[in-house]
């Protein structure tokens, strides 16, 4: 069965503390990895998709890696407006086209 | 529209009674889903719908959730005779293709009481 699990739950940072959010994955036959950023109320934002291990993809200060079993978010000197729940989600290679996501990581960056 | 609009914003409504909700992708996305995220929970699949092809309703709890898709643009997710463990906010997103970021709406805040 398909599984997502991040870690931390919650992590608190100093603006300008750099830190890495965890997401490992299992699945049959990865056809992407998808990271999303979700503030209060509303939907998730898309971020990411990276697709084979080895592939890295950054945009501002956060910077997205993959390795066959895990995904690292990567936040670097990190702002206030970074505070959000981080989401990864993973597309199986079954019949079905849908994402299996993880409950996330709260992040919350203070001044 | 530029994005993924959901209405309503927020629906209250008695145990026992039907709601309906509307999901207008963006123009031109082929593939619509339908996620409902309780809270402390991750997103749950719900049902996918890919151009002309039958859905994929793996996901949907029970026969008291249906879905459809008209003329492959708008679609609408239906709750019948609903029950407090349906409480939880329900996305739709969309998407130009598979494999693919989806683009997700602000989603439907459902409250049965």
């Amino acid at each position: 069965e398909d599984q997502v699990t991040q870690s931390p739950e919650a992590l608190r940072l100093q603006e300008g503390e750099s830190s890495s959010l965890n997401c490992s994955y299992t699945v049959s036959g990865l056809r992407g990895l998808f990271w999303y950023r979700q503030d209060p109320g509303k939907g998730p934002e898309f971020l990411f998709t990276l697709y084979s291990a080895g592939e890295e993809k950054e945009k501002e200060r956060l910077k997205a890696t993959l390795t066959k079993k895990e995904s690292f978010l990567h936040i670097t000197a990190p702002k206030p407006e970074d505070s959000a729940t981080y989401l990864c989600a993973v597309e199986g290679g079954g019949a079905t086209n849908k994402l299996i996501f993880g409950t996330g990581t709260l992040l919350a960056v203070q001044p | 529209g530029a994005g993924v609009s959901q209405s309503p914003s927020n629906k209250v409504t008695e145990k026992g009674k039907d709601v309906e909700l509307r999901c207008d992708p963006i123009s031109g996305h082929t593939a619509l889903y339908w996620y409902r995220q309780s809270l402390g929970q991750g997103l749950e699949f719900l049902i996918y719908f890919q151009g002309n092809s039958a859905p994929d309703k793996s996901g949907l709890p029970s026969d008291r959730f249906s879905a459809e898709r008209t003329g492959g643009s708008v679609s609408t997710l239906t709750i019948q005779r609903t029950q407090q463990e349906d409480s939880a906010v329900y996305l739709c997103a969309s998407s130009p293709r598979t494999s693919y970021g989806y683009t997700f709406g602000s989603g439907t805040r459902l409250t049965v009481v």
